[in-house]
């Protein structure tokens, strides 16, 4: 269990439609990462937040957003979704306070997106 | 731009038998480095990591990984392979920026299949 947990883990909807993914960081984590997973095109980093403020941005399409709030954790937000949205959406976690930042990640078992 | 290859996608070995998984990086820095597991229907999970020093590092479940700056591989190995061993490798890597390490770029992956 890497502490890192993912709401929710199983979600079916259709085109057109909006959903939210939540994540909760491992206690104490300041980071948050949101990758997605699919079989064409691997594992892609989408987007990092760290303590509440974006830091880094991926291949995150327009129709996609996040936010970290002040707890933590974090919400990846899908819009105006299309077929090849369906995937694997990954959420981790990393970096305590006065610890040295390694890329290391804590990874949550996933949502798994279906478009239909 | 940062990139991974795992240039097997699928390797099939008979229990007992030892394995080897290829990882080869482009980068001009020196890399953080590491394997991640991935069984069906669960997330990433970490199996080793090399930051610096001995460039043969150990992790989990009998797994080593031997570091070479000339090749710019990260080859993951172990011995003798259990049943168990069946799932999804992922070599990843992250550069130590100005601001911090650089978001792990993932290769797409060598799937491991096990046979009696």
């Amino acid at each position: 269990d890497s502490g890192v947990t993912q709401t929710p883990k199983h979600l079916i909807t259709a085109t057109g439609q909006r959903v939210t993914l939540r994540c909760s960081p491992r206690s104490g984590d300041l980071s948050v990462y949101w990758y997605q997973q699919s079989l064409d095109q691997g594992l892609q980093f989408l987007i990092q937040y760290y303590n509440g403020e974006e830091r880094a941005k991926g291949n995150i399409l327009e129709r996609f957003s996040a936010q970290q709030f002040p707890d933590l954790h974090s919400e990846l937000n899908l819009s105006s979704l299309e077929l090849g949205d369906s995937a694997l959406y990954f959420c981790a976690s990393s970096v305590r306070p006065g610890q040295q930042e390694t890329g290391e990640l804590f990874f949550g078992e996933g949502s798994r997106l279906t478009v239909l | 731009a940062q990139s991974v290859t795992q240039p097997d996608i699928h390797i099939t070995v008979s229990e007992g038998a030892s394995l080897e998984l290829r990882c080869n990086y482009s980068y001009g820095a020196t890399p953080y480095l590491f394997w991640y597991v991935q069984s069906p229907g669960q997330g990433l999970q970490l199996l080793l990591k090399y930051f610096s020093g001995d460039t043969l590092v150990q992790g989990i479940k009998g797994f080593e990984a031997e570091f070479k700056r000339s090749q710019s591989s990260f080859n993951l190995r172990k011995p003798s392979v259990h049943w168990s061993d069946a799932a999804e490798y992922f070599c990843a890597v992250s550069i130590k920026g100005s601001s911090g390490n650089t978001p792990l770029v993932f290769g797409k992956g060598t799937r491991l299949s096990v046979i009696a």
